[in-house]
């Protein structure tokens, strides 16, 4: 399967610990996204690179939120100092910009409960 | 700043029957993308159709088409012969600036036997 993974799927950690998610994209693509997903919402962005180009923050990602994307390839999401807030679907996308098709495809998501 | 409003938290419908989910946007690009995504209860959102605003004919994919109308800022989906598979959540979303997405709350749809 070639599609966007992303891991872990589920993780449950307490209130002050950090937390690391890795998504990695449909390899020909150029672009990966964050977006956020809480209850009863759509999903919110929060950051997206080309390569390893972080291109823009929403004004969501708080200084306890840092992403990275090393080597244009895969992106972890790192939350310091979690909060009950923060407890949500976080899901990564990607998508080949430059051609005439701008979807986004979705992975499966990780969901963080925080204790 | 864009945002998108889907008024019909909850649609049912019968196996076999069409159905029209709604969705209008609010946008200040002159250049923009509408999109649908269909989000099962495992969570993985699952990409349905695209629309360009400067196309002239309104996008199809196989069941889905979507409703496209401009002047009214609506980019209505409407599913064709509904399965019991097409139970889910539906998103509306809109592009900006050929990067990010902004997506409406949902429609939750449900296709009884």
């Amino acid at each position: 399967d070639t599609g966007v993974s992303q891991d872990p799927r589920h993780k449950i950690t307490k209130r002050g610990q950090n937390v690391t998610f890795r998504c990695d994209p449909i390899s020909e693509h150029n672009r990966l996204y964050w977006y956020r997903q809480t209850l009863g919402q759509g999903p919110e962005f929060l950051t997206y690179f080309q390569n390893e180009a972080q291109l823009e923050k929403s004004r969501l990602l708080s200084d306890r939120f840092s992403a990275e994307r090393p080597k244009g390839s895969f992106s972890t999401l790192e939350i310091q100092r979690t909060e009950q807030g923060d407890s949500a679907m976080y899901l990564c996308a990607s998508s080949l910009f430059g051609l005439e098709a701008y979807e986004q495809f979705f992975g499966p998501g990780t969901r963080l409960t925080v204790l | 700043a864009q945002k998108i409003t889907q008024t019909q938290p909850g649609m049912f419908v019968q196996e076999k029957e069409a159905v029209t989910l709604d969705c209008t946007y609010d946008t200040s690009d002159p250049s923009y993308g509408l999109f649908w995504y269909k989000q099962p209860s495992s969570g993985e959102m699952i990409f349905l159709i695209y629309q360009g605003s400067y196309d002239q004919q309104n996008a199809t994919e196989g069941r889905y088409s979507l409703n496209f109308q401009k002047a009214r800022k609506s980019a209505n989906l409407v599913i064709s012969a509904s399965q019991l598979g097409d139970s889910a959540m539906y998103f509306c979303a809109t592009e900006r600036g050929y990067s990010t997405l902004t997506f409406g709350k949902g429609t939750m749809l449900l296709v009884s036997p």
